[in-house]
């Protein structure tokens, strides 16, 4: 089946520095790829929709210029938390979309953001 | 998009089926049903999904009442790998594609 491949798994940073996550689809080519926020026991939050070749767009609320998106390839898309706080500590999520908008989603394993 | 409810949480027994409602009284009529599960510490897993007929795949079935305000997803056999939260989500055809998720079901299974 489809793979989509989130790197790191985890990371640790220090309050004020950026921390970039990568989203590749390994067997297909995502014209679409999607960024969610999972905060403890909630449920996952869509953030931003991210299309190759365009600019993304974001959820209400969040604030594109602290969340950089790009999706500079049909592969591949990276999320860059900028000057991040210990708010921004959270389970990150990317998902590609494989075929027309109907066809499932396919999630990469997520990334644990902690920022001290 | 419109809303799903489904319960909180759920138990059952290791090799017994599973049924997981989800009640969607406003689905309009491209609405497109679809199941998710996610583990714990990772990525939701994509489960199933249909329009207006049942479907069945290796994982699981979705059975879609005939008004399609609601649906089941079945498990047949739990396993206590099945442990997990179920969503139920709805998402329009033709829309970008992306998923709202709701709170979903939090299924237990003892062995």
């Amino acid at each position: 089946g489809a793979v989509v491949s989130q790197h790191p798994s985890w990371v640790i940073c220090k309050s004020g520095t950026s921390v970039k996550i990568e989203c590749r689809s390994l067997d297909f080519q995502a014209t679409t790829m999607f960024w969610y926020r999972q905060f403890p026991k909630q449920s996952l939050m869509l953030m931003a929709t991210s299309n190759e070749g365009s600019k993304a767009t974001y959820e209400q609320g969040v604030e594109k210029d602290k969340f950089l998106i790009n999706h500079a390839s049909l592969t591949l898309s990276t999320l860059t938390v900028t000057s991040a706080h210990p708010e921004d500590s959270s389970f990150y999520i990317c998902s590609a979309l494989r075929g027309n908008n109907n066809s499932p989603l396919h999630f990469g394993n997520g990334t644990r953001l902690t920022v001290t | 998009d419109a809303k799903t409810t489904q319960p909180n949480s759920m138990e059952s027994n290791e090799e017994e089926p599973v049924h997981l409602p989800c009640n969607h009284s406003t689905i309009s009529g491209t609405d497109y049903i679809h199941w998710y599960r996610q583990l714990p510490s990772q990525g939701p897993e994509y489960v199933i999904h249909g329009l207006t007929s049942n479907v069945n795949n290796r994982m699981a079935s979705l059975a879609i009442a005939e008004d399609r305000k609601s649906s089941t997803l079945i498990l047949h056999r739990a396993t206590l790998r099945d442990a997990a939260v179920y969503y139920c989500i709805l998402r329009a055809g033709g829309s970008q594609g992306n998923l709202i998720f709701g709170k979903g079901t939090k299924l237990s299974v003892k062995p």
